[in-house]
């Protein structure tokens, strides 16, 4: 039973750059999350998708976006990238849209901003 | 946002001896809580969770405790061992797809 999967594992990019990181879910699950983990701090919710559509937002700027495959699998884009989005980003899935459904997390995707 | 914070944030026992790490949120309206483990360079790790409806839950050498009237959640491990060293966090989820999550407890077993 496939786990939740993230790739790339590590990333450099330069201020102002565009990045892409992607998730694919947990066999048979079908809702993807992302977190922002910054070092020392608990995650931060960024947005959630289910049935290819963002259903939920965090307190996050639109420089975050994210899309959903018919294969659940997703993605998550930031553009303009700033020293303050170094941090560690995580992608959990779980399974179906109704509240109490536990999520579980892949390894992450650790982005240094220089 | 919600606050979801925990008591001590770090914590150290011997090996062999229970550990009990503690959180608190603020938010009366939550109705489910996991508990995860996040060891150095990982994703956290789903341990255990809780509905409302309930005020203890155990699972292998776990169990959590749900107290509504002090908005408090505890984490209790049994004979701790070398391999439970990790950061702790409690998830709180006070909306259909949203988590609040804690800045974590630092957990040491000392051998």
């Amino acid at each position: 039973d496939a786990g939740v999967t993230q790739s790339p594992t590590h990333l450099i990019k330069t201020r102002g750059q565009q990045v892409t990181l992607r998730c694919s879910p947990k066999s048979g699950h079908d809702t993807v999350s992302w977190y922002q983990q910054a070092l020392g701090q608990g995650p931060q919710f960024i947005f959630q998708y289910y049935e290819e559509e963002e259903r939920q937002r965090g307190n996050f700027p639109d420089r975050f976006s994210g899309h959903q495959f018919p294969n659940y699998s997703s993605e998550l884009n930031v553009n303009a990238l700033l020293l303050g989005d170094s941090a560690l980003y995580l992608c959990a899935s779980s399974l179906g849209r109704q509240g109490g459904a536990p999520q579980y997390f892949g390894p992450g995707t650790r982005l240094t901003v220089t | 946002g919600e606050s979801v914070g925990l008591h001590l944030p770090t914590l150290s026992v011997q090996e062999g001896d229970n550990s009990i790490i503690n959180c608190a949120y603020s938010n009366s309206a939550s109705d489910y809580f996991i508990w995860y483990k996040q060891e150095s360079g990982k994703g956290p790790q789903f341990i255990i969770d809780i509905r409302s409806n309930m005020d203890k839950r155990q699972g292998q050498r776990v169990t959590v405790l749900l107290n509504k009237t002090v908005k408090h959640l505890s984490l209790q491990i049994a004979a701790t061992q070398p391999g439970d060293s990790a950061v702790y966090f409690c998830a709180e989820n006070e909306s259909v797809d949203q988590f609040y999550f804690g800045t974590g407890t630092s957990l040491t077993v000392i051998p």
